[in-house]
Formats: structure tokens, C-alpha cells, sequence
């Protein structure tokens, strides 16, 4: 079956500092994979995809950057972040082979304190 | 540009009672509507999905409807529960190459017994 894991699923890192995130899928290949961001109170926005290996797209200019070393390895990373990076970071997955009907899987999420 | 609106933006309502909750979208070209729950702290959970030509759809207490020409959507709970608690999220998906979701910010239901 297919599974995602996003790791770690809380952090508190200080102003400045470099982030890394990982998030893991499990039982497919060649998945799309997607970055998301939820600040309080806001609703979800697509801050990175992925269609393959090495290749990214970004939809937010930001202070983050995404790379996707492996098929099934996707990760969020920031070389100094800002207090405004703090919110809700979820991970997910789409099947590579797309219809209406096609369900997109998340992961646990990820929630960031910068202080 | 593609928005996904909802309302209200909270709601309080007592165990037993039924709500429903409102979603208009500006997204095209449309592919489907989803509702999402979400537990705090946790990824969304699909709770239905609807095409174009779909006008409504039910699982279990959790009822959908879709008027694709006016483009809005609501999700009906029935005879809530406390576990209902949770925020709902209605997401558009966009046909562009990749399927972009686009999330409306929720709304956030609590229940209380």
C-alpha cells in the first residue's frame, strides 16, 4: 500500500537558522510531489511540486527551496529562515497518471516555530 | 485568478445539531471539488469528491452538493458528533498539466456537547 512520512512533526528553530524537512512516499513510483504551507489561520498554499527527479517548480517566491534527490524523496529546505516561515508544512503525493478522479495523499504535516 | 472561498469561517454548534458549510470557487478550467477534514495538527482527509456533472454526494453523514454553474459548493453534516470537531477545507482542482488543488482557507467546526 502506498504511504507517505514526513518528518519531523514538530520544530521550534531560531531566526537564521537552516531547515531541512523530509517527506518519504512508499509504494508508487514516479509520483508528482507537492509542498504545502498553512499559516494560522489561512488556508493551504502550494508552495513547491515536483513532476521527477531534479525537477522542481515553484509557485511562491520565498525564502525556501525544494529538491527532489530521489524518486520518492522530496525536501524542504531554507538556508536562513524567517519568522515568517512559521506555519504548517504538509507533504503530499498524486499518481503520476491523472484523472478527475484522482486523490491526492498527505502526509502528517510538519509545525514550524521560528522564534 | 483561482480562488476557493469559504464560509463561515468558524462555527459553533451544539452535538446533534446539523450545519452546513459553504464554498464558492473562481477556479478554471474546473476538474472536481473535494471536502477535506482536517484534525488539528494533521494532514487533510478526503471526505468526497465531485466532478463537473455531479450534483451531489453522500458519505455517511456528510452530505455534498455541487452547482457547477454557479460554481459554489456546501457540505451538509447531519446529526453532529464530537468528533466532527475539525476544520473543513473545500479544495478545487484546476486541470493545467499537473492538477493543482487549490485550497480554500476552511472552515472550522466545533462541536460541543
Amino acid at each position: 500500500s502506498q504511504t507517505i512520512h514526513q518528518w519531523p512533526a514538530t520544530l521550534v528553530q531560531p531566526v537564521g537558522s537552516p531547515l531541512s524537512l523530509e517527506c518519504t512516499v512508499e509504494g508508487t513510483s514516479n509520483p508528482n510531489l507537492y509542498w504545502y504551507r498553512q499559516a494560522a489561520g489561512r488556508g493551504l498554499q502550494l508552495l513547491f511540486y515536483s513532476v521527477g527527479i531534479g525537477q522542481i517548480s515553484s509557485e511562491v517566491p520565498q525564502n525556501l527551496s525544494a529538491s527532489r534527490p530521489q524518486d520518492r524523496q522530496f525536501i524542504l529546505s531554507s538556508k536562513k529562515l524567517l519568522l515568517s516561515d512559521s506555519g504548517f508544512y504538509l507533504c503530499a503525493w498524486i499518481p503520476r497518471l491523472q484523472d478527475e478522479n484522482t486523490e491526492a495523499f498527505f502526509g502528517q504535516g510538519t509545525r514550524l516555530t521560528v522564534v | 485568478k483561482n480562488q476557493v472561498e469559504q464560509s463561515p469561517q468558524s462555527l459553533i454548534i451544539l452535538e446533534g445539531k446539523n450545519c452546513t458549510l459553504q464554498c464558492n470557487y473562481t477556479v478554471s478550467p474546473f476538474s472536481n471539488l473535494r471536502w477535506y477534514k482536517q484534525d488539528t495538527g494533521r494532514g487533510p482527509v478526503s471526505l468526497t469528491i465531485m466532478t463537473f456533472s455531479e450534483n451531489t454526494k453522500s458519505n455517511g453523514r456528510y452530505t455534498a452538493t455541487l452547482d457547477a454553474d454557479t460554481k459554489q459548493s456546501s457540505l451538509h453534516i447531519t446529526a453532529s458528533q464530537l468528533s466532527d470537531s475539525a476544520s473543513y477545507i473545500c479544495v478545487v482542482s484546476a486541470t493545467s498539466g499537473t492538477y493543482k488543488y487549490i485550497f480554500g482557507t476552511g472552515t472550522r467546526l466545533k462541536v460541543l456537547a
